[in-house]
């Protein structure tokens, strides 16, 4: 099956990029997404990208895709201290309905 | 708009015992999901729901049941309490599976089995 994989943790200081990554296994992977999770609260849906992008631009955040390598990555602009929190890939499979294969999860500090 | 609501939001139960988790939303969504969150380690999907009267597993349904009467409604019930499900419990629904159909999920039920 599919397997996600991220680094633990991430530590920058605040007004630098932030820069998360992850790599996936299963090449049919047609949704990408990625999550935001604050202490004590579920997760929250930042942005996503189509299989067929390379690049998605909102706001602050970028996502770059390398289907070729299976690497997908989030890069966060002018980081904040409000950005600190727990950031998840997630991949969705052709014909998996709607299921998700999520990441371990990438805990951003963000340092003054 | 309440979105996905779950209940209780910490539980402290003994081995043994058993329990419901519930979930409710009230975006008419037709699918609805079950995740526990462990320590260090992503989402693992335990049941789903592809609408009322239609469950299937995931990939950690041992040691769980779910029913699905109702759009709206998506209970797990735990049956004889092990240390192993110590665990963060999110619910999550979706309108559908076809397309971009973001997941949206609840703040989650913090449970101890001790």
């Amino acid at each position: 099956g599919e397997d996600v994989e991220q680094s633990l943790f991430l530590s920058v200081r605040e007004g630098d990029s932030s820069v998360i990554n992850c790599t996936y296994t299963d090449s049919s992977s047609t949704y990408l997404y990625w999550y935001k999770q604050e202490p004590g609260a579920g997760l929250q849906l930042l942005t996503y990208i189509f299989s067929n992008m390379d690049m998605k631009q909102d706001q602050r955040l970028t996502v770059l895709l390398n289907k070729k390598d299976k690497h997908l990555s989030l890069r966060i602009a002018d980081t904040q201290t409000g950005d600190s929190a727990i950031y998840f890939c997630a991949t969705r499979l052709t014909g998996g309905g709607n299921k998700l294969t999520f990441g371990t999860g990438t805990q951003l500090k963000v340092e003054l | 708009n309440a979105g996905v609501t779950q209940t209780p939001k910490f539980r402290i139960l003994k081995i043994g015992q058993s329990m419901t988790l519930q979930c409710t939303q009230d975006m008419n969504h037709n699918y609805m999901y079950w995740y526990r969150q462990d320590p260090g380690m992503g989402l693992k999907l335990i049941y789903y729901s592809v609408g009322a009267g239609i469950t299937d597993k995931g990939e950690v349904p041992n040691g769980y049941n779910v029913s699905r009467s109702t759009t709206e409604d998506f209970p797990l019930r735990l049956e004889l309490a092990a240390p192993s499900q110590t665990s963060v419990y999110f619910c999550a629904s979706s309108y559908s599976g076809g397309g971009h159909q973001p997941q949206h999920f609840g703040d989650g039920t913090r449970l101890s089995i001790l």
